[in-house]
């Protein structure tokens, strides 16, 4: 198993600033992926976080709006840009250990954000 | 592509009740089947997975049965306790296998 931390745990912010989340993991994992979760909403995939290269962003999402770095197999970092009062969610960081065809994903306790 | 719909809530139920969430899929191939669960205030754990066809997932009283003649996965606990409310959320892998689609979360209201 894996266990997640991640820092800070909520933050209040301005519109049009950035704030950097870090996700530090206690093990080596494989996979490490960030998350966002809006209010009442299920969670969604922003990208695959991967080490020494740029990350994998899923649709709808933008290296310029949520630059990712992971500079090692148990760290990364999480950047929300520009922020508006539409970014305010729970963003999670998670790790595994390999293919999701049988392997677990272990998750953080998530970033509470609001964007004032 | 792999989706999971999820029943939706919010169910709110007495302590000692029997709990059943219903979760069914679409997918290519037999992926593996997760329920995590997402305590107030804190982030999601994993409660039980089934990683083949006919496999029963167990955690805490929690069990879930992978059925793919049904394509379901419905989560059940004989006995609901108060410390049992929490959102549930459904997942599998997506066609690649390398990250996981949840569906829409559940919300569980257990009552003394």
């Amino acid at each position: 198993s894996a266990v997640i931390s991640q820092k800070p745990s909520r933050d209040i912010c301005q519109r049009g600033t950035s704030l950097t989340i870090q996700c530090q993991v206690d093990s080596q994992v494989t996979m490490m992926f960030w998350y966002r979760q809006q209010p009442g909403q299920s969670l969604t995939l922003i990208a695959t976080a991967n080490q020494g290269s740029e990350a994998t962003y899923e649709s709808g999402f933008v290296i310029d709006k949520f630059p990712i770095s992971r500079p090692n197999l148990t760290f990364s970092t999480l950047t929300v840009s520009n922020m508006s009062p539409e970014d305010s969610s729970i963003y999670l960081c998670s790790g595994g250990q390999g293919a999701f065809s049988t392997d677990t994903q272990y998750f953080g306790p998530g970033t509470r954000l609001t964007v004032l | 592509g792999n989706s999971v719909t999820q029943m939706e809530g919010p169910v709110t139920l007495s302590e000692e009740a029997f709990l059943t969430i219903n979760c069914t899929y679409t997918a290519t191939g037999y992926p593996s089947l997760f329920w995590y669960v997402q305590y107030p205030g804190e982030g999601l754990q994993l409660l039980l997975k089934a990683t083949k066809a006919d496999d029963k997932g167990s955690n805490k009283g929690f069990e879930a049965t992978y059925r793919k003649e049904t394509t379901s996965f419905h989560l059940e606990k004989g006995s609901v306790q108060v410390s049992d409310s929490a959102v549930y959320f459904c997942a599998l892998p997506n066609q690649a296998g390398t990250a996981l689609i949840f569906g829409k979360g559940t919300t569980l209201s257990v009552s003394s």
